[in-house]
């Protein structure tokens, strides 16, 4: 079993809808978690972090997070044909390093 | 411009040469990390140092190697043993602060190298 689960896509959505990526994670241990968005071509760029159970709000996002179900999902609400990108989802197994998904890949139709 | 810095932005290999890929940071942050990322793939951890001479091998090491002399520097060589090199390399640091193992570690990663075999 994969430590970082992510379904590869395509997800595609229409301009305005939310856009729902998930991610499930295998470490119990595991205390944080990122989201990372990537261009064709380009670095990850980090654009949600969140350590708590619940939900964190950061303008058009929202990461959730359920250690007991381990899975932490990315809500973007209003979604725009910018946001396409692929999704990098990544946990903090210890020892300091990250572990990542293989990412979902965003489409967003004008 | 605080930043993670990568060169060159393009690497092109001969066979059984060794090529060095840069990777500096002047975010005074403590950690550094070396990923390989092939096409339609995740990243996957070649080599990270938590601090200056002292680095530890990731999943996929073999044929690759690193120096920690500066703490704002962190090269890594491609060897000739590693047979199939072809991929986007990134270098990502973070700040290691308090909290253990299990810290927040935020990575932060430079624009890569992209390395190809002539």
């Amino acid at each position: 079993q994969k430590e970082v689960e992510q379904n590869s896509g395509p997800l595609s959505v229409p301009e305005g809808a939310i856009a729902s990526l998930n991610c499930t994670y295998s470490d119990r241990v595991s205390q944080s978690f990122f989201w990372y968005r990537q261009y064709s071509g380009k670095s990850p760029e980090l654009i949600m972090s969140i350590y708590s159970n619940g939900d964190k709000e950061d303008g058009r996002f929202t990461a959730q997070l359920n250690k007991a179900s381990q899975y932490v999902s990315l809500l973007i609400r209003d979604s725009q044909p910018s946001d396409s990108a692929t999704y990098l989802c990544a946990v903090n197994t210890g020892f300091q390093k990250l572990v990542f998904g293989t990412g979902t890949r965003l489409l967003v139709s004008p | 411009d605080g930043g993670i810095t990568q060169s060159p932005k393009y690497l092109f290999r001969k066979e059984g040469q060794n090529v060095t890929l840069s990777c500096e940071q002047n975010l005074n942050h403590d950690a550094m990390y070396w990923y390989r990322q092939d096409p339609g793939q995740g990243l996957r951890l070649i080599y990270y140092s938590q601090i200056v001479n002292d680095f530890q091998k990731g999943d996929i090491a073999e044929g690759y190697s690193v120096s920690r002399e500066k703490k704002e520097s962190f090269p890594l060589t491609v060897t000739s043993a590693q047979k199939n090199p072809t991929a986007f390399y990134l270098c990502a640091s973070s700040n290691l602060g308090s909290g253990g193992p299990l810290a927040k570690n935020i990575q932060y990663f430079g624009a890569g190298t992209r390395l190809s075999v002539l």
